[in-house]
């Protein structure tokens, strides 16, 4: 399967933990998006990558949550101290940038409940 | 503010009828306006597109058309099946490099 995987698929943390996920892209994809969704709501933009550099953080990105894509591959997202406000479906997506037309490729996402 | 807005939270339609969802935006800089279809704990699939330079595009039984001077869009599935069951996000982005932003979504549900 070559399409965008994300680790773990479901996560369950106490209140003031610190959780991480995964995203692995389409491999020849050099952009790289987080988005978070919750009940009732469409995705919301969190970051974006293009290869290694973060290029845009939405103000959804408090300074509890930190991105990274160190090789331009995979990415992960930290949650640092985590608030039940922070229980979401947190997805991945992936994206060329020639041609791009606005089309991602999204992972099955990595749902966080925070109790 | 919700720039892509769609105001029907839910739609039900029979088999071989056609469905007709709507999604209205507010920035008149979006050049590329989206359909992105959701299965339950699957992420969001591309559907179809339209570049803000055309006012309808077809692809099988999707159609969207964009009617600019009303800031609106909306997607026919024409005949609805079962498996369009889902829940359906209108999605837009002004240039190449700002990240899309989705309405809420409208639940497709098609009834043999």
């Amino acid at each position: 399967d070559t399409g965008v995987s994300q680790n773990p698929r479901h996560k369950i943390t106490k209140r003031g933990q610190n959780v991480t996920f995964r995203c692995d892209p389409i491999s020849e994809h050099n952009r790289l998006y987080w988005y978070r969704q919750t009940l009732g709501q469409g995705p919301e933009f969190l970051t974006y990558f293009q290869n290694e550099a973060q290029l845009e953080k939405s103000r959804l990105l408090s300074d509890r949550f930190s991105a990274e894509r160190p090789k331009g591959s995979f990415s992960t997202l930290e949650i640092q101290r985590t608030e039940q406000g922070d229980s979401a479906m947190y997805l991945c997506a992936s994206s060329l940038v020639a041609g791009f037309t606005g089309e991602l490729f999204f992972g099955e996402g990595s749902r966080l409940t925070v109790l | 503010d919700q720039q892509v807005k769609q105001n029907s939270p839910s739609l039900s339609v029979q088999e071989g009828r056609i469905s007709i969802l709507n999604c209205d935006y507010t920035n008149s800089m979006f050049d590329y306006f989206l359909w992105y279809k959701k299965y339950p704990a699957e992420g969001p699939t591309f559907l179809i597109s339209i570049s803000s330079i055309k006012d309808k595009n077809e692809d099988g039984r999707f159609t969207v058309f964009l009617n600019k001077s009303a800031k609106h869009l909306s997607l026919h599935i024409v005949p609805s099946q079962p498996g369009d069951s889902a829940v359906y996000f209108c999605a837009a982005r002004y240039g190449g490099n700002t990240p899309l932003v989705f309405g809420k979504g409208t639940r497709l549900s098609v009834i043999a």
